[in-house]
C-alpha cells in the first residue's frame, strides 16, 4: 500500500517569511495530493490539491509542487501571518474512486510575531 | 448546516458501554469516510463507503461497526471498546465519479475511554 513521509514535524518561522513542507510517497498509482490544515479541536480543512498531470498549482499564498518522477511534493507559504500557524498534512491517493487518503504525520508550523 | 457535520463532539464512555458516532454531509456527496487521529500517529482510514455501500474495512477490530443508511448519514457504533481506542474520529465526503477528488471533512469526535 501508499506510504507518505512529511518533514520537518514542527517548523518554526518569523512572520513574513516563508515556509516549505516536504512530503514523498511510494505508490505510483497514486494521483492525487491534497493538503490540510487542522486547528486545534476542528477538522482538517483542505487548502490547496494538485493532480499528477499538473506540477505546480498556486493560490495566492500558498502553492504546491509536484515532481512525480521523483515522488515527492511540497506545499510552499509565502509572506506568512499569524494566523498560518497550525497543523498541515499531506495525503496521497490514486483518486477518483472511493478512494481513503493516506496521510503523512503532519507539520506543525509556528509562526514567529 | 453546512459541511460535514459531526456529533457528539466529545464523548467518553466506560470499556462496558455501548454508543455511536453520528455524520451528516450537506454537500450532495455519495461518498463518506471514516478516519482515526491518534496522537503522535497519522490520520488512518477505517471505513469507505461508496453509494451507501461498504467498499473498504481496513482491518479495523469488530469492536467498531459502522453504518450507512442514505448517502447524506453515516454512523460509527462502539462497544466493549479499550482505553487505546481513545482518539478523534473524522468523517470526511467525497463525490466519486466526478470531476473533482476533494475530501472534506468534519469537526470530529473526542472519543475517551475509561
Amino acid at each position: 500500500g501508499e506510504n507518505v513521509e512529511q518533514h520537518p514535524s514542527t517548523l518554526s518561522v518569523q512572520e513574513g517569511d516563508s515556509a516549505v513542507i516536504k512530503c514523498t510517497y511510494s505508490d505510483s498509482a497514486s494521483n492525487y495530493f491534497p493538503w490540510y490544515k487542522q486547528e486545534l479541536g476542528k477538522g482538517p480543512q483542505l487548502i490547496i490539491d494538485i493532480r499528477s498531470n499538473v506540477g505546480e498549482k498556486k493560490d495566492q499564498r500558498i502553492a504546491v509542487t509536484l515532481n512525480k518522477t521523483a515522488k515527492h511534493f511540497s506545499l510552499h507559504i509565502t509572506e506568512t501571518q499569524p494566523e498560518d500557524s497550525a497543523v498541515y498534512f499531506c495525503a496521497a491517493t490514486p483518486g477518483g474512486g472511493a478512494d481513503g487518503l493516506t496521510f503523512g504525520k503532519g507539520t506543525h508550523l509556528i509562526i514567529q510575531p | 448546516e453546512t459541511g460535514v457535520t459531526q456529533t457528539p463532539r466529545h464523548l467518553v464512555m466506560g470499556m462496558t458501554n455501548k454508543k455511536s458516532l453520528k455524520c451528516e454531509q450537506h454537500l450532495g456527496h455519495n461518498a463518506m469516510y471514516w478516519y482515526k487521529q491518534s496522537a503522535k500517529k497519522p490520520l488512518e482510514l477505517m471505513f469507505v463507503y461508496s453509494l451507501e455501500e461498504r467498499v473498504e474495512n481496513n482491518s479495523v477490530p469488530s469492536r467498531f461497526s459502522p453504518e450507512c443508511p442514505n448517502s447524506s448519514h453515516l454512523f460509527l457504533h462502539l462497544h466493549t471498546l479499550q482505553p487505546e481506542d481513545s482518539a478523534l474520529y473524522l468523517c470526511a465526503s467525497s463525490q466519486v465519479g466526478g470531476a473533482t477528488y476533494e475530501q472534506y471533512f468534519g469537526p470530529g469526535t473526542r472519543l475517551t475511554v475509561t
